[in-house]
């Protein structure tokens, strides 16, 4: 897996865009980066993948350096309910194990 | 579509006693990994089955082993615990593996008093 770093911590205020970077120089050209986020007192859940181009969903966007080498995670309109910690991975099925780094912990202020 | 259940989702033991915890899969998913979450380590994996065979293992201590049954749920074993197996225990589930998205469970905290 490559390994991914990532910012602590981040403060956002509601309803203003939140742009989470992600770093990982030692990517694969074929691994998709991962972003999971893990809400107070549950387990993490799915937010958005991508391999090269930008992507969206209902979540978030993401976009990718053309380099692959970051990429960022960006919450349109943060709300109350998007405090929590967003981990960055990049794991494959070759008999490497899912790394998650520490994450960052995102804070909402109303 | 349900999701990963997991059980118990809160288990209280001592010191020496050995530990069983049971993850559901999502239907037609045939990989379930584990991971344990502690406060001062994060998330770190620390095993992969698919299809009822270990297939990726973090580096943990042959007290925590895990197996899978023909209906892809699984279960995770600690033995002899120690006061540092406190932890919250997470299993996800996936269609292909690691590289596949992963769903996760709420997790079972288990305390080792």
């Amino acid at each position: 897996d490559a390994k991914t770093t990532q910012p602590n911590s981040m403060e956002s205020n509601e309803e203003e865009p939140v742009h989470l970077p992600c770093n990982h120089s030692t990517i694969s050209g074929t691994d998709y980066i991962h972003w999971y986020r893990q809400l107070p007192s549950q387990g993490p859940e799915y937010v958005i993948h991508g391999l090269t181009s930008n992507v969206n969903n209902r979540m978030a966007s993401l976009a990718i350096a053309e380099d692959r080498k970051s990429s960022t995670l960006i919450l349109h309109r943060a709300t109350l309910r998007d405090a929590a910690v967003y981990y960055c991975i990049s794991p494959n099925n070759a008999g490497n194990m899912l790394t998650f780094g520490g994450g960052t912990r995102l804070m909402v202020k109303p | 579509k349900a999701g990963v259940t997991q059980t118990p989702r809160y288990l209280i033991k001592t010191r020496g006693q050995q530990v069983t915890l049971s993850c559901s899969p999502i239907s037609g998913h045939r990989s379930v990994s584990w991971y344990q979450q502690t406060p001062g380590q994060g998330l770190q994996f620390l095993f992969e089955y698919f299809s009822e065979t270990q297939r990726n293992k973090g580096n943990f201590p042959g007290r925590f082993s895990g197996r899978q049954f023909s209906n892809s749920r699984s279960e995770m074993n600690v033995s002899t615990l120690e006061l540092g197996d406190s932890a919250l225990y997470l299993c996800a589930s996936s269609r292909y593996g690691l590289g596949d998205t992963q769903y996760f469970g709420p997790g079972t905290r288990l305390t080792v008093l």
